[in-house]
């Protein structure tokens, strides 16, 4: 079974400053997609960044970015420049490729941006 | 122009009630999931379908059940609900290529189900 972990239940960061959270994964499969969503307290699912397995080139979206170590099953999330409006519940979640109903997420992190 | 979009927002509702939430997309997507996301944040899988299949999360109580008019809606229909099914309900669409699974899945806004 594929299970996803976030180590990191709330997190904080200066505006302006970096911050990363972590996510790591646990499958048998070698054909995925790691995903980053970002849940503000509006409550809606907003996807901020995918990584496809194959690919070993990290994903970059603006300011974030992520870092794909498939070797050691980890995929965290880099937020540079924080904003305000970046606060929320970050959700790492991982999506089978050969599957597309397993789809899995993790517990997610808060994180806090300090003006 | 919402992609996905979910009615009601919020419902609140008795024990023992029957109750649906509504679904569609406007995305053109063959493939439809809801999720429930409990007050600890924990977002589960309940139901993945397209036109072809429908995936039961073994999980969920038979009490859930999907009901798809048409490829741009997917209704969740529950009956005698419980307490226990108090959470946010989120539907997501996706669209799925010749038995591939696409990687991005597009999130309604969820609705806030409060059994009393």
């Amino acid at each position: 079974a594929q299970t996803v972990t976030q180590s990191q239940p709330e997190m904080s960061v200066q505006e302006a400053e970096t911050v990363t959270l972590s996510c790591t994964y646990d499958t048998s499969e070698s054909d995925y997609y790691l995903f980053w969503y970002k849940q503000p307290p509006s409550r809606q699912m907003i996807l901020v960044i995918r990584q496809e397995a194959y690919k070993q080139q990290n994903a970059t979206e603006n300011r974030f970015s992520v870092n794909f170590q498939k070797a050691a099953k980890s995929f965290s999330l880099k937020i540079s420049d924080s904003q305000l409006g970046d606060a929320a519940m970050y959700f790492c979640a991982y999506r089978s490729g050969a599957h597309f109903n397993k789809f899995y997420f993790g517990s997610g992190t808060k994180l806090n941006v300090k003006p | 122009d919402t992609a996905v979009s979910q009615t009601p927002k919020y419902l609140v509702t008795q024990m023992g009630n029957d109750k649906s939430i509504k679904c569609e997309q406007n995305l053109g997507h063959d493939t439809m999931y809801w999720y429930k996301q409990d007050s600890k944040k924990f977002l589960k899988i309940m139901f993945s379908y397209n036109n072809k299949e429908l995936i039961i999360n073994e999980t969920v109580p038979n009490r859930f059940s999907p009901k798809s008019p048409d490829k741009a809606h997917l209704n969740l229909h529950i009956n005698s609900l419980e307490l226990g099914d108090s959470a946010v309900y989120f539907c997501a669409s996706s669209h799925l290529l010749a038995g591939q699974s696409t990687d991005t899945q597009y999130f309604g806004p969820g609705t806030r189900l409060t059994v009393l």
